[in-house]
This record gives structure tokens, C-alpha cells and sequence, in this order.
């Protein structure tokens, strides 16, 4: 199964907003809704932000969102901080158990 | 609050083995499915396998399949991570994680996850 393909890097100033993709198949992002969106930050372990495409887990701001159409899914983070500043992983659930993430974005807050 | 606590990441040689360890406290660990997921150093995440609660099947990435081995003592509240013939594409941090609800399959949202075990393969 290959890996879900995301842009290496996305960047905004402070109070703009960023949008990540992540394209898959018909296989995984488009065959269910269960894509996860996580947020690690240098030495830390992955924080899950997203989850059954929009969810936001108790405790995430709303600044964060996130969407799915057809074969892409997309996380928005509206307002940047400065603490958003982080890599961004995004996986989906693959069927026949098999679940793949894709190969993280770098979003930098200039 | 939820823990996942690890143990056993070490430097083994190639062709080795190792065995990983998480132990969960403060949510009923019989009910989850429960994985390991990994991160090669400077690279993204890998999922790597998955049990279920009561750990009778597991699934395993290709990656790994038939050299890793995925456990659980429940009466121990105890996820383990058996890895052999070990190479050098086995080196990262290695984590478990928890799903957000004890639903099978797994569906890759994990809501909790162990502080890392590094594994580093080489002579």
C-alpha cells in the first residue's frame, strides 16, 4: 500500500490559514470516512487533531478543521499561531485492517 | 488520564532481536484493539500492526510481516512488540498507541500514544 501523498511544506503568516492535502485512492481516503489528521512537533510524539474527517478530539482548538472530497482530504488551521508550527501527518484507514498515513507536512508560520 | 508507558528500546545488531513493551493504565485495556506505529529518524510515521482486544488476530504491515510479532497480556494490561531478524530500515522510534473508541478495525485514530521507544539496527 502506498503512502498518502501530502506537500512537503505549506507555510502562512500569523492570523492567515494554511490548508494541507492528502490524496489517496479510492481505496482508503475515498472507500471510508475515517481520515485522522496528527500534529508532532520536534521530539514529540504525533497529536491526533482530526478524526473521522472532521472530528476534533476534546481539547483542539476549532482553529483547526477538516474536510474530504472524493479521493483528497484536506485539514484547514485557521489563525495561525506561532505554536502551530509543526509537521502534519494524515492517514486513513485502508480496509483489511491496514491503515496509512501519508508523508507529513512542514508548516511554517513566517 | 489515559498512559502508555514503553520499555525496551535498545541497539541490536543486524539479524537480531528485540522485544517492546507499553503498559496501559487508566482505561479498560481489554476493549481496545491496540497498535504499534513507527518513525524512522528524520522521516514520517509508519503504522506497523495491529491486535485485537482480546488477541486473538493481528495484522501487520508488509513491511514487517513475518518477522514481527504483536502480543498482549491483558491481565497485565501489556501490549508487546516482538521484532526479529532486525535490519538496518528497522531503526526508529517506536510507538503504541491507543484508538479513540474500542471499535474494530482500527481505524488509525489514535488518541494516545506511548512516549517512544527508539530501536537503532547496526554493527
Amino acid at each position: 500500500q502506498s503512502a498518502l501523498t501530502q506537500p512537503p511544506s505549506a507555510s502562512g503568516s500569523p492570523g492567515q490559514s494554511v490548508t494541507i492535502s492528502c490524496t489517496g485512492t479510492s481505496s482508503d481516503i475515498g472507500g471510508y470516512n475515517y481520515v485522522s489528521w496528527y500534529q508532532q512537533h520536534p521530539g514529540e510524539a504525533p497529536k491526533l487533531i482530526i478524526y473521522d474527517v472532521t472530528n476534533r478530539p476534546s481539547g483542539v482548538p476549532d482553529r483547526f478543521s477538516g474536510s474530504k472530497s472524493g479521493n483528497t482530504a484536506s485539514l484547514t488551521v485557521s489563525g495561525l499561531q506561532t505554536e502551530d508550527e509543526a509537521d502534519y501527518y494524515c492517514t486513513s484507514y485502508a480496509g483489511n485492517n491496514n491503515v496509512i498515513f501519508g508523508g507529513g507536512t512542514k508548516v511554517t508560520v513566517l | 488520564e489515559v498512559q502508555l508507558l514503553q520499555s525496551g528500546g535498545a541497539l541490536v545488531q543486524p539479524g537480531g532481536s528485540l522485544r517492546l513493551s507499553c503498559v496501559a493504565s487508566q482505561f479498560p485495556f481489554n476493549t481496545y484493539g491496540m497498535s504499534w506505529v513507527r518513525q524512522a529518524p528524520g522521516k514520517g510515521l509508519e503504522w506497523v500492526s495491529v491486535i485485537t482486544p482480546g488477541g486473538g488476530t493481528k495484522f501487520y504491515a508488509d513491511s514487517v510481516k513475518g518477522r514481527f510479532t504483536i502480543s498482549r497480556d491483558n491481565s497485565k494490561n501489556t501490549l508487546y512488540l516482538e521484532m526479529s531478524s532486525l535490519r538496518a530500515e528497522d531503526t526508529a522510534v517506536y510507538y503504541c498507541a491507543k484508538p479513540t473508541a474500542p471499535r474494530w478495525p482500527v481505524r488509525g485514530a489514535f488518541d494516545f500514544w506511548g512516549q517512544g521507544n527508539l530501536v537503532t539496527v547496526s554493527s
